[in-house]
């Protein structure tokens, strides 16, 4: 079966910096991708990896390894407004997104 | 319009009843789909089209059904609603299916069936 895994919830401090993982086990691998999901809001695109190798975005970094169905989201200089669910997807043989359940982040001031 | 939107932002139905959620995206995306999003779970993916005239089955499709008459509208409807899909319902669409392009998503449809 298809599988992304994230963790569920983390914490950090405004301010800070946190890494989210994702792992991922799929019928093949056509790009991944991480989206923003503030409360009640719908998802935006953050980032996308297809090569290993880390790509990076302002405050915001994406680092992919295809031999190890790994992935994480990199965030500094946390804010509060960071606070949200940060979703991990990969793109499969079918070109259809599997998605995780996101991780919710809580920045502490 | 700017990008997509979806109507209604919420409903309350009873079981049994037909509902139709709409979306209708102004970017002239040949990519469009239905998500559904419950609480510990991904986005599901019920239904898609990469093109117009054409629909294809996501992981959930049973109890949806989807048309593609043109490049703008893409309705999923519910035949016959069943207490299990309540959820929140996201339209999305990308530039192409096939092909990297990020999906773009609508506000979403907050569905509850009683």
């Amino acid at each position: 079966g298809q599988n992304i895994d994230q963790p569920t919830e983390m914490t950090a401090t405004e301010g800070a910096i946190v890494q989210i993982n994702c792992t991922y086990q799929t019928s093949g691998f056509n790009g991944l991708f991480w989206y923003q999901q503030h409360a009640g809001e719908a998802p935006t695109f953050l980032s996308y990896n297809v090569l290993d190798g880390l790509e990076e975005k302002g405050r915001f970094s994406s680092f992919l390894s295809r031999s190890k169905g790994y992935s994480y989201l990199l965030l500094k200089e946390l804010q509060m407004k960071d606070s949200a669910s940060y979703l991990c997807a990969v793109r499969d043989s079918n070109y259809q997104l599997i998605w995780g359940a996101g991780t919710k982040l809580i920045i502490k001031p | 319009i700017a990008g997509i939107t979806q109507a209604p932002t919420s409903q309350i139905l009873a079981a049994g009843r037909r509902m139709t959620l709409r979306c209708t995206q102004d970017m002239r995306h040949n990519a469009m789909y239905w998500y559904r999003q419950d609480l510990g779970l991904g986005l599901r993916l019920i239904h898609y089209s990469n093109t117009a005239g054409t629909t294809g089955k996501g992981e959930v499709p049973d109890g949806y059904s989807v048309s593609r008459a043109n490049t703008d509208d893409f309705p999923l409807t519910l035949a016959s609603a069943v207490p299990s899909q309540t959820s929140v319902y996201f339209c999305a669409s990308s530039k192409a299916g096939g092909s990297y392009n990020e999906q773009f998503f609508g506000p979403g449809t907050r569905l509850t069936v009683l």
